[in-house]
């Protein structure tokens, strides 16, 4: 069975700030692993996704993560946030191509 | 190109109705899923189904809960005799058939149910 942690609810940064959301994953097969971004009420959409190419994936919006297998995690940054970064974030896991598991999410507040 | 397409957005129920929400996948997709997320918290898996089957109904509660997807027509999540524990945002999720796709899911704008 695979899982995710995301450690810390909440983030808060000031515009400009480094990105930094914290994702764990837990996987008896190697996994693939995505970031999802939520506005309010809106659905998910996909930022960036791993699957066993380059370990450090790039995706939409600035944001890259680097899976680190070593310490099973899967952060997301981004260099500079900007007010429209403010959003709810959320790590998954997939296995075997099958259904995703989520972590609980991390709100990201972006102060001016 | 049309996304996952949700309906209704808004459900609004009295305790003991029941609820029916709809999911049409997008175009080419054959696996649907279905996830929950309560007020403050992730989203949580409920069921997993291919056109005329379920392939992973773990998470759905044993009780009034049920999903199809039939040959013809949307995906259907039914709640029977509502509760005010089901409030939630109920997800509809796509992807293409296993091989053809890398786990990413397409997720519909989800429906609100509120259970009066």
């Amino acid at each position: 069975a695979q899982s995710v942690t995301q450690l810390g609810s909440h983030v808060s940064v000031s515009e400009g700030a480094l990105v930094l959301l914290r994702c764990n994953y837990s996987s008896s097969v190697p996994p693939y692993l995505f970031w999802y971004v939520q506005y309010p009420n809106q659905g998910l959409q996909l930022l960036l996704k791993y699957t066993s190419a380059a370990t450090l994936v790039k995706g939409i919006n600035g944001f890259e993560a680097e899976f680190k297998k070593s310490e099973t995690s899967f952060h997301l940054t981004k260099p500079s946030a900007h007010m429209s970064d403010a959003a709810e974030y959320f790590c998954a896991v997939t296995v075997n191509a099958g259904k995703s598991t989520f972590g609980d999410g991390t709100t990201l507040t972006v102060k001016p | 190109n049309a996304g996952v397409m949700q309906n209704p957005r808004h459900l609004v129920r009295r305790r003991g109705q029941e609820a029916r929400l709809r999911c049409s996948p997008m175009k080419g997709h054959s696996h649907v899923y279905w996830y929950r997320q309560l007020p403050e918290e992730g989203l949580k898996f409920m069921v997993y189904l291919q056109k005329e089957n379920i392939i992973d109904e773990s998470g759905m509660p044993k009780e009034r809960f049920s999903a199809e997807f039939p040959k013809e027509g949307p995906s259907i999540l039914r709640i029977q005799q509502v509760v005010r524990g089901d409030s939630a945002a109920y997800f509809c999720a796509s992807s293409p058939s296993l091989g053809a796709g890398t786990g990413e899911l397409f997720f519909g704008e989800g429906s609100r149910l509120t259970v009066l």
